[in-house]
């Protein structure tokens, strides 16, 4: 079965605090992504990776970067986090070839205080 | 750039109804087009999608789709409704550089 998996479901961080999601896929897919969302706006793209080491920014990337060390992990880092980074995050992943399903994980709730 | 437009934010229907949501995309060339379905506190699981050939889809949970070229509209229906379906839905349109962008989401809600 496929399995992208973020292992943070619930975090509360302070404001200016550097922040780590974290996410695996067990699909050996060579695309993966990062979305927010929030209430009303569906979801928005932040990076997403076609492959080890390389990115791309989505449409909201200001105040996020992103690691791709390994083909199977994505992390999202919020540098400084503030107030309004408070969402929902998605990861997701697929195959190279176009069209193809994305898999999404559970979602990490964050909360910035 | 393509984008997706969602018109209806919440929709209720009765249990056993038929339920419509509307999804319009506005892309330049061939679009793929996803339905994606999310209950509370979980990620998405995808209910069906098109890439190219018949225009009307079959998903899974007995929901299908019908890719309208003419009229940029990919509007998932289901005949009948179970209170299992209560949820949200997001529509979404994929480019050429494997990127997805999504709908604002159209929440169900199922009454007894």
């Amino acid at each position: 079965d496929v399995k992208v998996t973020q292992s943070s479901r619930y975090l509360v961080k302070r404001t200016g605090e550097k922040v780590f999601l974290e996410c695996v896929q067990d699909m050996d897919h060579e695309n993966m992504f990062w979305y927010r969302q929030d209430p009303g706006l569906g979801l928005r793209l932040i990076y997403f990776s076609y492959d080890v080491k390389m990115k791309e920014k989505g449409d909201i990337p200001e105040g996020y970067s992103v690691s791709r060390e390994k083909k199977e992990r994505f992390s999202l880092i919020l540098e400084s986090a503030s107030t309004n980074q408070t969402s929902m995050y998605l990861c997701a992943s697929r195959p190279r070839r176009r069209g193809d399903t994305i898999y999404f994980g559970e979602g990490s709730w964050l909360t910035v205080v | 750039a393509q984008s997706v437009t969602q018109p209806d934010i919440h929709i209720t229907v009765s249990e056993g109804a038929s339920l419509e949501l509307r999804c319009n995309y506005s892309y330049g060339a061939t679009p793929y087009l996803f339905w994606y379905v999310q209950s509370p506190g979980q990620g998405l699981q995808l209910l069906l999608k098109y890439f190219s050939g018949d225009t009307l889809v079959q998903g899974i949970k007995g929901f299908e789709a019908e890719f309208k070229r003419s009229q940029s509209s990919f509007n998932l229906r289901k005949p009948s409704v179970h209170w299992s379906d209560a949820a949200e839905y997001f529509c979404a349109v994929g480019s050429n550089d494997y990127k997805l962008s999504f709908g604002a989401g159209t929440t169900v809600t199922v009454r007894a």
